[in-house]
């Protein structure tokens, strides 16, 4: 398997821009998770999915930030408008199970100038 | 709230030289502690899961035990390869089922 696959892998962008970053979670797996890791705050989750139903997304930072999963193999994570506090490594995970193990994808950095 | 404490934040060791990271946390109902290993530039990497005090999981050099109230990842005779952040992460009944992760623990293995 290839594993949690996300792009792109690096995003530049300017204040204002709309941003959206991509992930594919790993076949068969029903639950996805999207987080954000910076030096300030750690590792932390934004929203979750389960069989591709929003969960929980109280983590999601402001009404800037939307996420969706139209099929179980595509989810996405937009910032509209995108500032440069937004700034950090987002990651995607999924899980067969929602409280099991994650497996994650190797982030997306993006730098919000 | 789910509470995840790790110490110390960073440690360096020789090669060879064997220690333990701590996992402190505070949940309501423990569903499971996890450990994940992150090398700069990339996403965690799982390790271990744990469901209950007293348990126990190795890999290669890495052996990971649970009380009620703390988890530690013993490092038996380190190599450089092992030079990472570690970090550790609960699920509870009171936390809709997702992962806190602790800040982490940065180690560094010298040759």
């Amino acid at each position: 398997d290839a594993g949690v696959i996300q792009s792109p892998r690096h995003e530049v962008t300017e204040m204002g821009q709309e941003v959206t970053l991509r992930c594919k979670p790993i076949s068969g797996h029903n639950s996805l998770f999207w987080y954000r890791q910076t030096m300030m705050r750690g590792l932390e989750l934004l929203i979750y999915f389960n069989n591709n139903v929003p969960i929980d997304d109280s983590g999601m930072p402001e009404d800037r930030f939307s996420a969706k999963m139209p099929n179980a193999s595509f989810s996405t994570l937009k910032i509209q408008p995108s500032e440069p506090r937004d700034s950090a490594v987002y990651f995607c995970a999924s899980s067969l199970e929602t409280d099991n193990e994650q497996f994650f994808g190797p982030g997306t950095r993006l730098t919000v100038l | 709230e789910d509470q995840v404490t790790q110490s110390p934040e960073a440690l360096r060791l020789q090669e060879g030289e064997s220690s333990s990271l701590n996992c402190s946390y505070t949940v309501s109902g423990l569903r499971g502690l996890f450990w994940y290993r992150q090398d700069p530039g990339k996403g965690p990497e799982f390790l271990f899961t744990l469901y209950s005090a007293g348990e126990e999981k190795e890999k290669e050099r890495l052996k990971a035990t649970l009380t009620k109230k703390e988890s530690f990842l013993h490092i038996t005779a380190p190599k450089p390869e092992d030079s990472a952040t570690y970090l550790c992460a609960v699920s509870s009944s009171g936390s809709a089922r997702q992962l806190t992760f602790g800040s982490g623990t940065q180690l560094t293995v010298l040759p």
